[in-house]
C-alpha cells in the first residue's frame, strides 16, 4: 500500500487567497483526521471523520476552515480566505477503527501564507 | 484537555537510558506513543489500552498506570535512530476516535 497520499506537499499563497489541502487515505481505513502543527501549539486536530462522516469538527479554528470527505478515499481541507496565521503543516492520517488502533500519518503539507 | 509530557527535551549518548512521560487529569482509556523526525511525519510506536498489560518491541517499551492516569516510554540502550521528538496520544473512552497529542518530548542521541 502507498500510505496515506496529500498533495500539494509545499504550498505558498498570499493572504486572502483560497487553499485546498488534499488527501488519500489508506484503503479499507474508515477513519480520517486532519491535525495542524505548528511550534506554538504542537500538534493539534482539526476534524476527523467516520466512515466519510464529520464527527468532531470542534478544533476547527473558525469558519474559515472547512473539510469534506465525499467517499472513502478523498477528503479536502479549504481554507478561505487564508491568512499569515495558518501558516503550519497540515497531517492527514487514517486509521481503521480511531482509539483502539494506530493512526498512519501523510507526509503532510506545509502552507506558506505571505 | 492536553496531556502534559516530561521532560521536554534530552539529550543523551548511545547506549543510555530514557523515560518520557505523560500525564493526563482525564481517565484514560487509551495511550498512543509516536515518533517524529524532522521534516517527517509521526510514526506510530504502540498503543497501551485500560487494563492492558506493557507494550514492548526490540529496547522500547511502554507502560500505562491507570490509577495515576500517566504512561511512561522506556527506551533502553538508546540507538541514535531513536533521535526525534516523541509525541504521546491519550484517548478517553472506548468509542472515542480521537485522539489528544501532549507538546512531545524532543531525544537527541549523540554518538
Amino acid at each position: 500500500d502507498a500510505g496515506v497520499i496529500q498533495s500539494p506537499r509545499h504550498e505558498v499563497t498570499e493572504m486572502g487567497q483560497e487553499v485546498t489541502l488534499r488527501c488519500k487515505p489508506i484503503s479499507g481505513h474508515n477513519s480520517l483526521f486532519w491535525y495542524r502543527q505548528t511550534m506554538m501549539r504542537g500538534l493539534e486536530l482539526l476534524i476527523y471523520f467516520n466512515n466519510n462522516v464529520p464527527i468532531d469538527d470542534s478544533g476547527m479554528p473558525e469558519d474559515r476552515f472547512s473539510a469534506k470527505m465525499p467517499n472513502a478515499s478523498f477528503s479536502t481541507l479549504k481554507i478561505q480566505p487564508s491568512e499569515p496565521r495558518d501558516s503550519a503543516v497540515y497531517f492527514c492520517a487514517s486509521s481503521l477503527g480511531g482509539g483502539l488502533y494506530e493512526q498512519y500519518f501523510g507526509p503532510g503539507t506545509r502552507l506558506t501564507v505571505t | 484537555q492536553q496531556p502534559v509530557q516530561s521532560p521536554q527535551a534530552v539529550i543523551l549518548r548511545e547506549g543510555e537510558d530514557a523515560v518520557i512521560n505523560c500525564s493526563s487529569s482525564k481517565a484514560l482509556y487509551s495511550v498512543h506513543w509516536y515518533r517524529q523526525k524532522h521534516g517527517e511525519a509521526p510514526v506510530f510506536l504502540m498503543i497501551l489500552l485500560k487494563g492492558g498489560e506493557q507494550k514492548g518491541h526490540d529496547k522500547i517499551s511502554a507502560s500505562f498506570n491507570e490509577k495515576k492516569q500517566q504512561s511512561s516510554l522506556y527506551l533502553t540502550a538508546s540507538q541514535l535512530s531513536y533521535s526525534g521528538t516523541y509525541f504521546c496520544g491519550t484517548g478517553v473512552g472506548g468509542s472515542a476516535r480521537q485522539l489528544t497529542f501532549g507538546s512531545g518530548t524532543q531525544l537527541t542521541v549523540l554518538p
